[in-house]
């Protein structure tokens, strides 16, 4: 069925360290991923997105991998600061969905 | 531009009440969805709408209701609350498909039912 789960809850990582969020996502018909972090108090915030046809993308500090052989995604944000502590969500869309699906979320705490 | 507005920030009700949260989109935005977060869960997907016509539903009961207005605005309703209604509800807009022209969330509406 549609799902898409988060192999760690928690991570923490010291400051300036690399962060690595993973997901697994499980409806092979998803087209569609996206990245998003969640502030506390604040709706989820757009961070990176890749469609399918594509394995790597990469923005500010941030790269987004997809193996579609494993269906599997990872967030990895790089030089990790305090301001990126916040709780992280995969989401994906089904081709012909206008329908986010959320997984349940990683919390990341970075360490000063 | 004011991003995604959402109303009442919070919001305390009993069981059994009816609750209408509303949403005003980004200026432009024709399509309005709803989502319902559970402490410690990803957003679940309730409703969108784009040009004030349904364009989806979740797995949702028909307590929970929405509509949207020629201004684009949105209202979600729902009867007859249960505890486990208590919840953060986000809108989100987009001018299109979530795909070419992503999705901006509002800071939601916090429902807590007792």
């Amino acid at each position: 069925g549609e799902s898409v789960g988060l192999h760690l809850p928690t991570l923490s990582v010291q400051e300036g360290d690399n962060s690595i969020i993973n997901c697994a996502y499980s409806n092979s018909a998803s087209d569609y991923f996206i990245w998003y972090k969640q502030e506390s108090g604040k709706g989820p915030q757009f961070i990176i997105d890749i469609r399918s046809n594509m394995d790597k993308r990469q923005g500010q500090r941030v790269t987004v991998l997809l193996n579609k052989t494993v269906k599997h995604l990872s967030l990895q944000i790089a030089a990790t600061q305090p301001g990126d502590s916040a709780v992280y969500f995969c989401a994906e869309i089904v081709g012909g969905s206008e329908k986010l699906v959320f997984g349940k979320g990683t919390k990341l705490t970075v360490n000063p | 531009d004011a991003g995604v507005t959402q109303s009442p920030t919070h919001l305390i009700k009993t069981r059994g009440q009816h609750v209408t949260l509303r949403c005003s989109p980004i200026s432009g935005h024709k399509s309005v969805s709803w989502y319902q977060q559970v402490l410690g869960q990803g957003p679940q997907f309730i409703f969108q709408y784009y040009e004030k016509e349904e364009r989806g539903r979740g797995n949702f009961p028909d307590r929970f209701s929405a509509r949207q207005f020629p201004n684009y605005s949105s209202e979600l309703n729902v009867n007859a609350l249960l505890l486990g209604d208590s919840a953060l509800y986000l809108c989100a807009s987009t001018t299109g498909r979530i795909a070419n022209y992503g999705y901006t969330f509002g800071s939601g509406t916090r429902l807590t039912v007792v």
